[in-house]
């Protein structure tokens, strides 16, 4: 068990740009969460799969945000046309519903920053 | 929805001192409760954790406390080292398992502990 990976651990963009930010969960984890965190702050929900089906998405998460977790495994997070404000760590998390369902582990994040 | 205030937003002791970590809550129907540290660069880290049905835990130097009736839960670190410094963050959610379990975090508490 190596935990939550996330890949890259920095990324700096231009306004404009698109940037994918990828997440490996615990292996036998059903349940893949993101966050955001901005500087200073506590992590905001943003959207979680439970195996490959995303049930929920907070209202933070724009158009301009997609996610998807094809095979039930990795999952990948997609800001379009990235704005400055969309600075922030980005955090995955996972957790397993069959067993502790309610226990989330964190990866290290991925730091996003837009000039 | 949910809204969770932590204070202090900062905290200075000696090594060897107690630190007391405090979190309101408004929803009513949380019944979960974690606690996680984040050290500069890396995840939040789960350290301990209270579910509804219990009014303390104590884990070796940490222990939270719960009171449903006042909406609010703490955080004690007794015998303070220095690599407890840290920021601290208080979540809540309803946690319930069909649903997910979507934590609501405070704004963290950043902990410097003193030789």
């Amino acid at each position: 068990d190596t935990g939550v990976s996330q890949d890259p651990r920095h990324k700096i963009t231009k306004r404009g740009q698109n940037v994918t930010f990828r997440c490996d969960p615990i292996s036998e984890h059903n349940r893949l969460y993101w966050y955001r965190q901005t500087l200073g702050q506590g992590p905001e929900f943003l959207t979680y799969f439970q195996n490959e089906a995303q049930l929920e998405k907070s209202r933070l998460l724009s158009d301009r945000f997609s996610a998807e977790r094809p095979k039930g495994s990795f999952s990948t997070l997609e800001i379009q046309r990235t704005e400055q404000g969309d600075s922030a760590m980005y955090l995955c998390a996972s957790s397993s519903f069959d067993r502790h369902s309610d226990v989330l582990t964190f990866g290290a994040g991925s730091r996003l920053t837009v000039l | 929805g949910e809204n969770v205030e932590q204070h202090p937003s900062t905290l200075s002791v000696q090594e060897g001192d107690s630190a007391v970590i405090k979190c309101t809550y408004s929803d009513s129907a949380s019944n979960y409760f974690p606690w996680y540290k984040q050290e500069l660069g890396k995840g939040p880290q789960l350290i301990i954790d209270i579910r509804s049905n219990v009014g303390e835990k104590k884990d070796q130097r940490i222990a939270v406390t719960l009171n449903k009736t006042a909406k609010h839960f703490s955080l004690h670190i007794t015998e303070t080292q220095p690599e407890d410094s840290a920021v601290y963050f208080c979540a809540a959610s309803i946690g319930i398992k069909a649903a997910g379990n979507k934590l609501t975090f405070g704004g963290g508490t950043r902990v410097l502990v003193k030789p």
